[in-house]
């Protein structure tokens, strides 16, 4: 079974800065996809930004980047400027290609602050 | 357009007690999920529907955990004989089919509490 790792059950910045969480995972599988998910305090999962592992290219979307390290088994989520809005529980999730169920880590707190 | 929508949005209830939750689907999705989101954890895998059917229900944690689909759209998770570990939020999404293009949309999630 895979599992998802986030090492940093909190994290901290301060706004219009960058910050980055790390996401670690384990599988024997060579094809397969990594999300970061935001949860507001709405409960509503929503998805950032999305990495197949078959792309070298990291995704990015606006402000959201990722650092896939695909040898290293790591997806890090890079936030640059940052804002109050941003503010949640981030978590990891790794899908496998021929799967269709998420397999999530335990989530990273960002507080943004003024 | 809406998105997947659920109620109740909490549930409070006593031990050994019937729930049932529900889930409605984004229109057109085929695909409808169910995850169990512990307090302090990630969600995690229950259900999965295609259609009508339940392609895949390993995660169900026991049988008094069910969940249909039975027009293929609105889904039922039902909760028999409640116990104070079932307390969690459980979370639907719903995607436009199986496969690589399969984002899942999630909804508001019902946080139930078994007292």
């Amino acid at each position: 079974a895979q599992t998802v790792t986030q090492s940093q059950p909190e994290m901290s910045v301060q706004e219009a800065e960058t910050v980055t969480l790390s996401c670690t995972y384990d599988t024997s599988e060579s094809d397969y996809y990594l999300f970061w998910y935001k949860q507001p305090p709405s409960r509503q999962m929503i998805l950032v930004i999305r990495q197949e592992a078959y792309k070298q290219q990291n995704a990015t979307e606006n402000r959201f980047s990722v650092n896939f390290q695909k040898a290293a088994k790591s997806f890090s989520l890079k936030i640059s400027d940052s804002q109050l809005g941003d503010a949640a529980m981030y978590f990891c999730a790794y899908r496998s290609a021929s799967g269709y169920a998420l397999n999530f880590g335990k989530g990273t707190s960002l507080l943004v602050t003024p | 357009g809406a998105g997947v929508s659920q109620t109740p949005s909490n549930k409070v209830t006593e031990k050994g007690k019937y729930v049932e939750l529900r889930c409605d689907p984004i229109s057109g999705h085929t695909a409808l999920y169910w995850y169990r989101q512990s307090l302090g954890q990630g969600p995690e895998f229950l259900i999965y529907f295609q259609g009508t059917g339940a392609a895949d229900d390993s995660g169900l944690p026991n049988d008094r955990f069910f969940a249909v689909r039975p027009e293929g759209s609105v889904s039922t998770l039902k909760i028999q004989r409640t116990e104070r570990g079932d307390s969690a939020v459980y979370l639907c999404a719903s995607s436009l089919r199986q496969g690589y293009d399969n984002e899942q949309f999630f909804g508001p999630g019902t946080r139930l509490t078994v007292l």
